[in-house]
């Protein structure tokens, strides 16, 4: 069956320009979970999805981070006036419900010049 | 903040021999979880402990949960070239809503 997706793969944007990135988690799974990875460093939380609400968003590092789900389904990080030590690979994962397994998508990865 | 010191950071081996790596934290965890990481790929899940002094295996791989809820191990035995990769401790910490926090990794690599 179909596994986590993300979509760009990769992107390259300009310092300052405001970016999209986007998760289809495995259908029918509540939890979805967003995670950055610096190069040579292991994953940092950053939000966390229950259905449509976001009851952890202890882990967005500053208010230039948001992201929001709809339809229980796909989510969007949205990252506003990148810098470019926003420059990393963005997991999504989702899980059946929280605490189960949670499946990884390959990432995507931004680059900010 | 809780953190997971995972080691060794890298190695080298060569096909065939065993493997060992590990992860420990001041803090006390519930879930020690493995998972292996391939260049251009999300982390896949190798194991996951809930008990402690769980050992689990998972073919060529074992894991355990140390008694003190503060450590867990992974060894690879006779290990081949497809176990190239980076391999994560995590776990989930108390007060999550099931997030996980990750050690920084041990990469691998195995000469044939």
């Amino acid at each position: 069956g179909a596994g986590v997706s993300q979509s760009p793969s990769n992107k390259v944007t300009e310092k300052g320009k405001d970016v999209e990135l986007r998760c289809d988690p495995i259908s029918g799974h509540t939890a979805l979970y967003w995670y950055r990875q610096r190069l040579g460093q292991g994953l940092e939380f950053l939000i966390y999805f229950q259905g449509n609400s976001a009851p952890d968003k202890s882990g967005l590092p500053s208010d230039r981070f948001s992201a929001e789900r709809t339809g229980e389904s796909v989510s969007t990080l949205t990252i506003q006036r990148t810098q470019q030590e926003d420059s990393a690979v963005y997991l999504c994962a989702s899980s059946l419900f929280q605490y189960n397994e949670q499946f990884f998508g390959p990432g995507t990865r931004l680059t900010v010049l | 903040g809780q953190q997971l010191n995972q080691s060794p950071q890298s190695m080298f081996i060569q096909e065939g021999e065993d493997v060992s790596m590990n992860c420990t934290s001041s803090s006390i965890f519930n879930t020690w979880l493995w998972y292996k990481q391939e260049p251009g790929e999300g982390p896949v899940l190798l194991i996951a402990l809930y008990k402690a002094g769980e050992l689990t295996s998972n073919g060529r791989l074992t894991a355990q949960f140390g008694i003190t809820r503060k450590d867990s191990f992974l060894n690879i035995s006779a290990s081949i070239p497809s176990d190239v990769g980076i391999y994560f401790c995590a776990a989930h910490y108390g007060g999550s809503q099931g997030n996980l926090i990750f050690g920084k990794g041990t990469k691998l690599s195995v000469k044939p």
